[in-house]
């Protein structure tokens, strides 16, 4: 599987946007780029997924590079419940639907 | 509520039981799978399950036995439990086995082996 590089830890005031960045040089074609979250004592959260275009939903944004080289999760307004440790994850078609944690960003949120 | 449903939420073994980690989902996810969260080493994949009575290693196999007879079921069964073994335990859920989907993880469960 790809590699994906984030920041260790991030640092965001309550009710402001928050850019979580993901480098992923290696990424194949095939390779969607996945989003979890783990809250304290909590199993990981789906987030948002994508291959090649932005993509919204009601947790998230989905910035995606045109090249597919880094990617941005972007939470509109932070909320202390947000604060959790993120994982940026490529999935290809031939991981046998593994899902590959790094040690992902650990993002604080000041009230 | 829709999910991933894990019992029990806290264990504690010694060393040589053998116990069963109970999931069940009711998304009627073809794909299932177990892993561990050790401090320091991310999640790790134990045994998947591509639909009822397919089953496959993952990474850290060892030690573990699955089944899968219905849809909804997935439990993980500890042969002869060891202190290594002690983890949080965490089952997931998704429609298909593809890149396109997202996982529902359970809560976990959380084990100790004395």
């Amino acid at each position: 599987d790809a590699k994906t590089t984030q920041p260790n830890s991030m640092e965001s005031n309550e009710e402001e946007p928050v850019h979580l960045p993901c480098n992923h040089s290696t990424i194949s074609g095939t390779d969607y780029i996945h989003w979890y979250r783990q809250l304290p004592s909590q199993g990981p959260e789906y987030v948002i997924h994508g291959l090649t275009s932005n993509v919204n939903n009601r947790m998230a944004s989905l910035a995606i590079a045109e090249d597919r080289k880094s990617s941005t999760l972007i939470l509109h307004r932070a909320t202390l419940r947000d604060a959790a440790v993120y994982y940026c994850i490529l999935r290809g078609g031939t991981s046998y639907g593994k899902l590959t944690f790094g040690q992902g960003t650990i993002l604080t949120v000041h009230p | 509520n829709a999910g991933v449903t894990q019992t029990p939420k806290f264990q504690v073994l010694k060393t040589g039981q053998s116990m069963t980690l109970q999931c069940a989902q009711d998304m009627n996810h073809e794909y299932m799978s177990w892993y561990r969260q050790d401090p320091g080493m991310g999640l790790r994949l134990i045994h998947y399950s591509v639909g009822a009575g397919i089953t496959d290693q993952g990474e850290v196999p060892n030690g573990y036995n699955v089944s899968r007879s219905t849809t909804e079921d997935f439990p993980l069964r500890l042969l002869s439990a060891a202190p290594s073994q002690t983890s949080v335990y965490f089952c997931a859920s998704s429609p298909f086995r593809g890149p396109n989907y997202g996982y529902t993880f359970g809560s976990g469960t959380r084990l100790t082996v004395v």
